[in-house]
């Protein structure tokens, strides 16, 4: 049973340039959240998408963007990037209902952007 | 969700008890208390979570204090592959509450 998994690993992009991000939730999870990871820093959560639409959002401007596909896959889309957006890409999926053991909430590895 | 307050380091001898403390004095009612690390360009990984008594897993105990605005997270047997970042958070345990609430956590550190 795969774990939410997340791509690319690492990117590089130059300032005012835009990145998608995609994450696939783990098996049998509908609910995906996105973080961002500052180096040094605990996650700051950046929005949360269910069936396909934005449900909750974090303290982040419109640059980023997201989408939930309906196989519950999702992306993030940040524009104009600024060297300040270089940070680790963290998603976390869940289930809406059921968490069974634990707490529901399985992260990805991330993945690593870093703007010039 | 209550903001939570973590000492930023701690060490630890390999084979001791590790006690990581976290202060969340303004958490509500319906809000439970979770743990994670992060071992270095991983994802957070679920330890416990809590609500107001004492929590025990194959991977840590979880004390939390009768007026909840503390808790402490017990590894028993540290050993290296326990060096890692912890974050205590605070939230519902509905998932649609939504958002997690991260602070810095603390760094482990587990010597020989």
């Amino acid at each position: 049973d795969a774990g939410v998994t997340q791509s690319p690993t690492h990117l590089i992009k130059t300032r005012g340039q835009q990145v998608t991000l995609r994450c696939s939730p783990k098996s049998g999870h509908d609910t995906v959240s996105w973080y961002q990871q500052a180096l040094g820093q605990g996650p700051q959560f950046i929005f949360q998408y269910y069936e396909e639409e934005e449900r909750q959002r974090g303290n982040f401007p419109d640059r980023f963007s997201g989408h939930q596909f309906p196989n519950y896959s999702s992306e993030l889309n940040v524009n104009a990037l600024l060297l300040g957006d270089s940070a680790l890409y963290l998603c976390a999926s869940s289930p809406e209902t059921g968490l069974g053991a634990g707490d529901g909430y399985t992260f990805g590895s991330g993945t690593r952007l870093t703007v010039v | 969700d209550a903001k939570t307050t973590q000492p930023p380091s701690m060490d630890c001898a390999e084979g001791r008890a590790a006690n990581l403390p976290c202060n969340h004095s303004t958490i509500s009612g319906n809000e439970y208390v979770y743990w994670y690390r992060q071992i270095h360009s991983q994802g957070p990984q679920y330890i416990i979570h809590g609500l107001k008594n004492n929590e025990t897993n194959e991977m840590a105990s979880l004390i939390i204090t009768e007026d909840r605005k503390s808790s402490t997270l017990i590894l028993p047997h540290a050993t290296l592959r326990d060096t890692a970042v912890y974050y205590c958070i605070v939230r519902g345990y509905n998932t649609n509450a939504g958002k997690s609430t991260f602070g810095d956590g603390t760094t482990l550190t587990v010597k020989p």
